[in-house]
């Protein structure tokens, strides 16, 4: 079955303590990206990659970290996490990059008190 | 910079209506088109898309018209069902330049038996 799959679905964590979450996807897609939603401001896009060792910046980059060692993997890092990046997170991939993101993990609910 | 305005939710709806929910877009250029549809606890999937003035994008009874004149994406389908209670949110993809997508704030819709 063709998904995205994101981990943790929910996290506390304490400000400044360094996380990562995982997204992972079994569809050979070139493309993958992460988003932040909060409520009133819909979907906005953090980081994007291209391929494998290509990574550039979204609308809403500071504060996090990326890296695309492997196709199927993207992790997203929060190197010091602070209370204004309490949201909703998905990941979400296509074959390439132009189209619309195809399909999108569950999402991970992160809090940061 | 781009911009995706929805009409605000939520549309509550009885079973068999037919549905209108509005999108404007700006938008250096054409963009690409999409509307998504998000259901409790799940993340986006896509619904449909359009890539050029005058493209119909349709799935599942819905659908949307690419109206460069008016710069919309209204979304439409003749008869809700309950099953159809979820988030719906437009977005576009520019061609050039950053190809960040923009995303509308989302409309809930809820459908009553």
């Amino acid at each position: 079955e063709a998904q995205v799959t994101q981990n943790p679905r929910y996290l506390i964590t304490v400000t400044g303590k360094k996380l990562t979450v995982t997204c992972s996807q079994n569809m050979n897609h070139e493309y993958m990206s992460w988003y932040r939603q909060d409520p009133g401001l819909g979907l906005r896009q953090i980081y994007y990659s291209m391929n494998v060792e290509v990574t550039d910046k979204g609308d809403v980059p500071e504060g996090y970290k990326v890296s695309r060692k492997e196709k199927r993997n993207f992790p997203l890092i929060l190197e010091s996490p602070s209370p204004n990046q309490t949201s909703l997170y998905f990941c979400a991939s296509s074959e390439a990059g132009l189209g619309p993101e195809a399909f999108f993990g569950q999402g991970t609910r992160l809090t940061v008190v | 910079g781009d911009s995706v305005t929805q009409m605000e939710g939520p549309v509550t709806l009885s079973e068999e209506a037919f549905l209108t929910i509005n999108c404007t877009y700006t938008a250096t250029g054409y963009p690409s088109l999409f509307w998504y549809v998000q259901y409790p606890g799940e993340g986006l999937q896509l619904l449909l898309k359009a890539t050029k003035a005058d493209d119909k994008g349709s799935n599942k009874g819905f659908e949307a018209t690419y109206r460069k004149e008016t710069t919309s994406f209204h979304l439409e389908k003749g008869s809700v069902q309950v099953s159809d209670s979820a988030v719906y949110f437009c977005a576009l993809r520019p061609r050039g330049g950053s190809y960040i997508p923009t995303f509308g704030r989302g409309t809930s819709l809820i459908v009553h038996p």
